[in-house]
């Protein structure tokens, strides 16, 4: 069964308006979680790291204010796109890692569309 | 910049034949890799992953072969098979990252016909 759940699996939204994307996971308490982010055709781009209880880590180019990342909870990390913009619209992919292997277990991936 | 790179977009191959998939990287701190099968509107599975202190490993039908010095790791499967087509990613990291930071290449899309 699945080990990494997102929620919603897709959106449409009108510009301007804010998403949040959810990501749990379900078989272990994850530490470490992970937002990547993956274009047509194109490969996955990690986005940020968010650590249980501590801010997340942006990778250079990622807007922090824009994409707001919070892991309040050892099974729960959101994304949040703040004021999306048709250019938003995209493939949103969540990993959590599983402290007792170190291995990566990724969610089955939210597509945003932005109208 | 391009750490990790597949330079196949696509591969078409024969049921019961082999399939290759290749991918090269160019950070020489990377020393642990991964190989992801992806469907579309899905996220990736784990497949197999392999060691720098290793050149093979083998899994199943699955064997990832490693080349440190040329920088270069590919996929076999064989026998393939109809379920296999997909997409696949190599990954890339290192302990500089705490073996966190997966950096993927573009992916190559594997066909197997019946």
């Amino acid at each position: 069964g699945a080990v990494v759940s997102q929620h919603p699996s897709w959106v449409i939204c009108k510009s301007g308006t804010s998403v949040k994307i959810e990501c749990r996971s379900l078989d272990f308490q994850a530490t470490t979680m992970f937002w990547y982010r993956q274009f047509p055709k194109q490969s996955l781009m990690l986005m940020a790291t968010s650590n249980e209880g501590s801010k997340a880590t942006y990778e250079q180019g990622v807007e922090k204010d824009k994409f707001l990342i919070n892991h309040a909870s050892l099974t729960l990390s959101t994304l949040t796109v703040t004021s999306a913009h048709p250019e938003d619209s995209s493939f949103y992919i969540c990993s959590a890692q599983n402290p007792s292997t170190d291995t990566q277990y990724f969610g089955p991936g939210t597509r945003l569309t932005v109208l | 910049d391009q750490q990790v790179k597949q330079n196949s977009p696509s591969l078409s191959v024969q049921e019961g034949r082999i399939s290759i998939l290749n991918c090269d990287y160019t950070n020489s701190m990377f020393d642990y890799f991964l190989w992801y099968k992806k469907y579309p509107a899905e996220g990736p599975t784990f497949l197999i992953s392999i060691s720098s202190i290793k050149d093979k490993n083998e899994d199943g039908r699955f064997t990832v072969f490693l080349n440190k010095s040329a920088k270069h790791l590919s996929l076999h499967i064989v026998p393939s098979q109809p379920g296999d087509s997909a997409v696949y990613f190599c990954a890339a990291t290192g302990s500089d990252t705490g073996f966190q930071k997966l950096v993927f290449g573009t992916g190559t899309r594997l066909l197997v016909s019946p």
